[in-house]
């Protein structure tokens, strides 16, 4: 079946420095690539989303990169601030449902 | 603007126990999601409506669980009788029709 997954459960980056969080997915017909944010005890929160028909999407401070030649999506995260630290997680969308890979927890040390 | 809004935010309750979770969206939303998110994992569906019609119930457990959103604007969700297993951080969510998705801050269930 479809699914999404992450290469690395745990990122640590100096502050300052740029983060890149890797994701796999694995089901070629989804139309949206989306990154969330998820703080302890809170729900998860949009960063930035990207169409399957591109490849480069930038946000502030913040920039997707989809590769569907080998199915990977990345985020890269501009200088880096304690504020970021939290698990992120990739998703895809097909037709409204959404589905969400396992989490990559990005740990900011000052 | 206000966020979509979950009650209670934490719950605890013995096993076998009935539960309800509650939600109301963001105002103009006509899709809500209920997810179920475990520890160190990324949320799972449960539910979508559309308005207040479930248009995609398929991994919601239908011998215990069970949802509803008459009006097509609040929700709930709820678990009857509560086992050990379902112990999790239960979200919401809404979206406009293919818009991206809002979520709660959601309900944390411990069932002892």
């Amino acid at each position: 079946g479809e699914s999404v997954g992450l290469h690395l459960p745990t990122l640590s980056v100096q502050e300052g420095d740029n983060s890149i969080i890797n994701c796999a997915y694995s089901n070629s017909a989804s139309d949206y690539f989306i990154w969330y944010k998820q703080e302890s005890g809170k729900g998860p929160q949009f960063i930035i989303d990207i169409r399957s028909n591109m490849d480069k999407r930038q946000g502030q401070r913040v920039t997707v990169l989809l590769n569907k030649t080998v199915k990977h999506l990345s985020l890269q995260i501009a200088a880096t601030q304690p504020g970021d630290s939290a698990v992120y997680f990739c998703a895809e969308r097909w037709y409204q449902k959404v589905t969400f890979g396992i989490g990559t927890k990005l740990q900011v040390i000052p | 603007e206000a966020g979509v809004v979950q009650s209670p935010r934490y719950k605890i309750i013995e096993k076998k126990q009935p539960v309800a979770f509650w939600c109301n969206p963001i105002s103009g939303h006509n899709t809500l999601y209920w997810y179920l998110q475990n520890l160190g994992q990324g949320p799972e569906l449960l539910i979508r409506y559309e308005n207040e019609e479930a248009v995609d119930d398929s991994q919601l457990p239908k011998d215990r669980f069970s949802a509803e959103r008459l009006k097509g604007v609040d929700s709930t969700l709820k678990i009857q009788p509560a086992e050990l297993g379902d112990s999790a951080v239960y979200l919401c969510a809404s979206s406009t029709t293919s818009g991206t998705q809002y979520f709660g801050p959601g309900t944390r269930l411990t069932v002892l």
